[in-house]
């Protein structure tokens, strides 16, 4: 199945590093979301977006949508970026509402 | 404003042993989901309700039951629990069903199946 694939699985940088996280998809979609699962396991909702880019702070999102294509990128990383992070998609294809998830992201910053 | 609260956080269960494991949320979201994260896998929709009262399947509903009596709580429930069923199981709401918002997530409940 795997209509959502992420890369790398496991990325390790150094402090201050800028941190690229890319994830791909097959379907039409309504939206992409990422999202960060700390350590503790708590899940949080970073972006959601259709088109374009999103910035929030040291994270910004692009969506690229004839390539079904999305990053993620973390400038100046902190060793408290370190988590899991998410990318899932909604398409009209399973529901706008439901989200199809990929794998994730695992983001070890070393200060 | 607690968001999407989940009860209990860890249980440990004997194959066999049924339990209910509790959500609510206090946002008034009307779409409610139960996920579980198993290790190499993503997250995987086990049940879906858009409003109350209402419930769907989603990709791995087999050995579950769940029960959205009111628009803030949505239970899930395993009436015989397997190994295979030991896994984080993650409640979510969202705002509107049938438009994407953003999902707000539960702390996750650990369950483990002996």
């Amino acid at each position: 199945k795997n209509e959502v694939e992420q890369s790398p699985q496991n990325l390790t940088a150094q402090e201050g590093e800028f941190i690229t996280i890319n994830c791909s998809y097959s379907v039409g979609i309504s939206a992409l979301h990422w999202l960060q699962q700390h350590p503790g396991g708590g899940i949080v909702s970073l972006f959601m977006l259709s088109s374009g880019k999103k910035k929030h702070g040291r994270l910004i999102a692009t969506i690229n949508i004839q390539e079904k294509h999305s990053s993620l990128h973390i400038t100046a990383s902190h060793p408290r970026d370190s988590a899991v992070y998410i990318c899932a998609v909604s398409s009209p294809l399973f529901g706008n509402e439901k989200l199809t998830f990929g794998t994730g992201t695992r983001l070890t910053i070393i200060p | 404003n607690a968001g999407v609260t989940q009860t209990p956080k860890f249980q440990v269960l004997k194959t066999g042993q049924s339990m209910t494991l509790q959500c609510a949320q206090d946002m008034n979201h009307n779409s409610m989901y139960w996920y579980r994260q198993d290790p190499g896998m993503g997250l995987r929709l086990i049940y879906y309700s858009a409003s109350e009262g209402t419930t769907d399947k989603g990709e791995v509903p087999n050995g579950y039951n769940v029960s959205r009596l009111n628009k803030r709580e949505f239970s899930l429930r395993l009436e015989s629990a397997a190994p295979s069923q030991t896994s984080v199981y993650f409640c979510a709401s969202n705002l509107l069903a049938g438009e994407s918002y953003e999902q707000y997530f539960g702390p996750g409940t650990r369950l483990t199946v002996t």
